[in-house]
């Protein structure tokens, strides 16, 4: 079964920091890598998609990447902002599922 | 554009009662599926569909029923309601085709917060 791993489980940082979130999984036979984000009492949005042929997206101030060989995704934010506190998953898809790792609780402080 | 749809947003139920909470999605998708979420335990498959006519169990499956007869629409139906399936359900669908049918880019709905009493 793939097991999907997010670390640091939360982080706060004062705004206008550049920051990493991490995201491992298991099994390196991926379609994709999708990075979500999550407000309290919402639905999941998507920041980005990584078709597993690619090694990066980037949107805005938003880039991650992915390295398949390694089972490993970074979600890099420039310049962070209050609004971007949220918590951000992270998910692969393999077989005919996807599998999510628990998040990352960020909280940017003005 | 409406993407995908669950209705309702709130409920409330009695142990043993039963509900459907339904999902419909607007964007030709044939990959459909349900999730819960609950606190420290992240998202959980319960069910999901790669095209009309065809479902599959998820991780926790139990105590739920699916059916795909459009390509629309993919409703979740509890059958004896447990206060263990109080959560928030989570509907998503991707698009895709066949055995490949989650490689797209997956779309999710507001949720729908079910409280069993």
């Amino acid at each position: 079964k793939q097991e999907v791993t997010q670390i640091p489980a939360a982080l706060s940082v004062p705004e206008g920091e550049n920051l990493v979130l991490n995201c491992s999984f298991t099994d390196s036979a991926i379609y994709n890598l999708q990075w979500f984000r999550q407000d309290p009492g919402k639905g999941l949005t998507s920041l980005l998609l990584i078709q597993s042929s690619q090694r990066e997206q980037t949107s805005g101030r938003l880039n991650a990447s992915l390295d398949k060989s390694s089972g490993r995704s970074t979600l890099y934010i420039a310049a962070s902002q209050p609004g971007d506190s949220a918590t951000y998953l992270c998910a692969v898809s393999l077989g005919n599922q996807f599998y999510f790792g628990t998040g990352t609780s960020l909280t940017v402080i003005p | 554009n409406a993407g995908v749809t669950q209705t309702p947003k709130f409920q409330v139920l009695k142990t043993g009662q039963s509900m459907t909470l339904q999902c419909a999605q607007d964007m030709n998708h044939e990959y459909m599926s349900w999730y819960r979420q609950d606190p420290g335990m992240g998202l959980r498959l319960i069910h999901y569909s790669v095209g009309a006519g065809i479902t599959d169990q998820g991780e926790v499956p139990n105590g739920y029923n699916v059916s795909r007869s459009t390509t629309e629409d993919f409703p979740l139906r509890l059958l004896s309601a447990a206060p263990s399936q109080t959560s928030v359900y989570f509907c998503a669908s991707s698009y895709g085709e066949g055995a490949t049918a989650n490689t797209g880019e997956l779309f999710f709905g507001e949720g729908s917060r079910l409280t069993v009493l």
